[in-house]
């Protein structure tokens, strides 16, 4: 069965720092890796989502970047890190074109 | 531009009723709609899906209902229990790599 594994769990950055989430996947080959965001008492925000190695798709301007440097590896990037970059971001696996697999999602405080 | 809408923000019901959690869409050309679970604190789980091609589906105490006339979409959660407590989101997808996920709705069960 697919797998997320995503980590940490929860984080608490200064503004300015730089950011780094890892996400992989367990149990299926080239799958569609999602980037969310959810603010608090809200839905799911798409920020990035990958078909491939090296192939990254950006659906909103911001202040954070994707990448996909193995086929079940995705990363969550920033350089410098703003107030509005707090929330819980998650990762989401679509193998078969049916519904998501979520990772356990990272909460993101920064301060 | 499309969108997911729920009709209620929160829903309260008494352990043992049936709930029925509603959401419209816009977009007439969506083929695959899906309900997900997000208890607090972690990413959203897969509940029960639908195509378009289908009007009802039953899973283990849930249903889905899609009204493709008026672009409604439910789920109903037969005797509630109190581990159904979360909130609920709908989603759509055009078959396409975007899923577009409603705002969510809270239900809480009272024992």
């Amino acid at each position: 069965s697919q797998t997320i594994h995503q980590w940490p769990a929860t984080l608490v950055q200064p503004v300015g720092s730089p950011l780094s989430l890892e996400c992989t996947v367990e149990g299926t080959s080239n799958p569609n890796l999602y980037w969310y965001r959810q603010a608090a008492g809200r839905g799911l925000q798409l920020l990035f989502y990958s078909v491939g190695i090296g192939q990254i798709s950006s659906e909103v301007p911001q202040n954070l970047s994707a990448s996909r440097p193995q086929d079940r590896q995705f990363i969550l990037s920033s350089k410098k890190l703003l107030l509005s970059d707090s929330g819980f971001y998650l990762c989401g696996l679509n193998a078969a074109g049916d519904g998501y697999t979520f990772g356990s999602g990272t909460r993101l405080t920064v301060v | 531009g499309e969108s997911v809408g729920l009709h209620l923000p929160t829903l309260s019901v008494q352990e043992g009723d049936n709930s029925i959690i509603n959401c419209a869409y816009s977009n007439s050309a969506s083929d695959y709609f899906i309900w997900y679970k997000q208890e607090s604190g972690k990413g959203p789980q897969f509940i029960i899906d639908i195509r378009s091609n289908m009007d009802k589906r039953q899973g283990q105490r849930v249903t889905v209902l899609l009204n493709k006339t008026v672009k409604h979409l439910s789920l109903q959660i037969a005797a509630t229990q109190p581990g159904d407590s979360a909130v609920y989101f709908c989603a759509e997808n055009t078959g396409g790599f975007k899923t577009i996920f409603g705002a969510g709705t809270r239900l809480f069960v009272k024992a």
